[in-house]
């Protein structure tokens, strides 16, 4: 079984600045994927950023990156330069493979609640 | 392709009532998920098809719940004598299996009330 675990129900952070979101992951899964997804209010999940586990650089994409820490089982999403349209709840998420191909469920953490202050 | 789609966007029934969603998936995705959302939690998955085969199903699932993808297109999920805690935001997403990046991408729900 694979289990995704966020600690932070909520978080805040000021417009421009950095904030960091946490998450844990339990697999016996030596390959798997890694997700941040967003999801602002009353709208749908989309994608924030991946990470193959077998890739040891942390993923980026424009301000937001990654520190994903393989042995500590630890995926966490930051986001620079933070802006009002961040505002979202954001999930951790884990699918088993490697190389393109996928299996079984994908699995979501909790969810963090991020606010936004101008 | 204009990405997940979901049918009806939102639902009201009465306790006791069947209800179904339909889930149209990206095109060439061969995967496609049913997940359950309550108001602040995260995604609670349901079941899953590869092509028109169902690979799992969540042990949380009551028998009232059923699931199907006839020729793996499109999906659909009953529920049966719905109760009031079956309210929730059923979220489907689809995605590739094989060469692709195993990102899901998801549609933008149906949220059922049941009164």
């Amino acid at each position: 079984a694979q289990t995704v675990t966020q600690s932070q129900p909520e978080m805040s952070v000021q417009e421009a600045e950095t904030v960091t979101l946490s998450c844990t992951y339990d697999t016996s899964e030596s390959d798997y994927y890694l997700f941040w997804y967003k999801q602002p209010p009353s709208r749908q999940m989309i994608l924030v950023i991946r990470q193959e586990a077998y890739k040891q650089q942390n993923a980026t994409e424009n301000r937001f990156s990654v520190n994903f820490q393989k042995a500590a089982k630890s995926f966490s999403l930051k986001i620079s330069d933070s802006q009002l349209g961040d505002a979202a709840m954001y999930f951790c998420a884990l699918i088993r493979g490697a190389g393109g191909t996928s299996y079984g469920k994908l699995t979501f953490g909790q969810g963090t609640i991020l606010t936004v202050h101008p | 392709d204009t990405g997940v789609s979901q049918d009806p966007r939102h639902k009201i029934t009465k306790r006791g009532q069947n209800v179904t969603f339909r889930c149209d998936p990206i095109s060439e995705h061969n995967r496609l998920y049913w997940y359950r959302q309550t108001l602040g939690q995260g995604p609670e998955f349901l079941t899953y098809f590869q092509n028109e085969a169902q690979l799992e199903k969540s042990r949380l699932l009551s028998d009232r719940f059923s699931a199907e993808r006839p020729k793996g297109s499109f999906s659909t999920l009953e529920i049966q004598r719905t109760e009031q805690g079956d309210s929730a935001m059923y979220l489907c997403a689809s995605s590739r299996s094989r060469g692709g990046v195993a990102e899901a991408f998801f549609g933008q729900g149906t949220r059922l009330t049941v009164v």
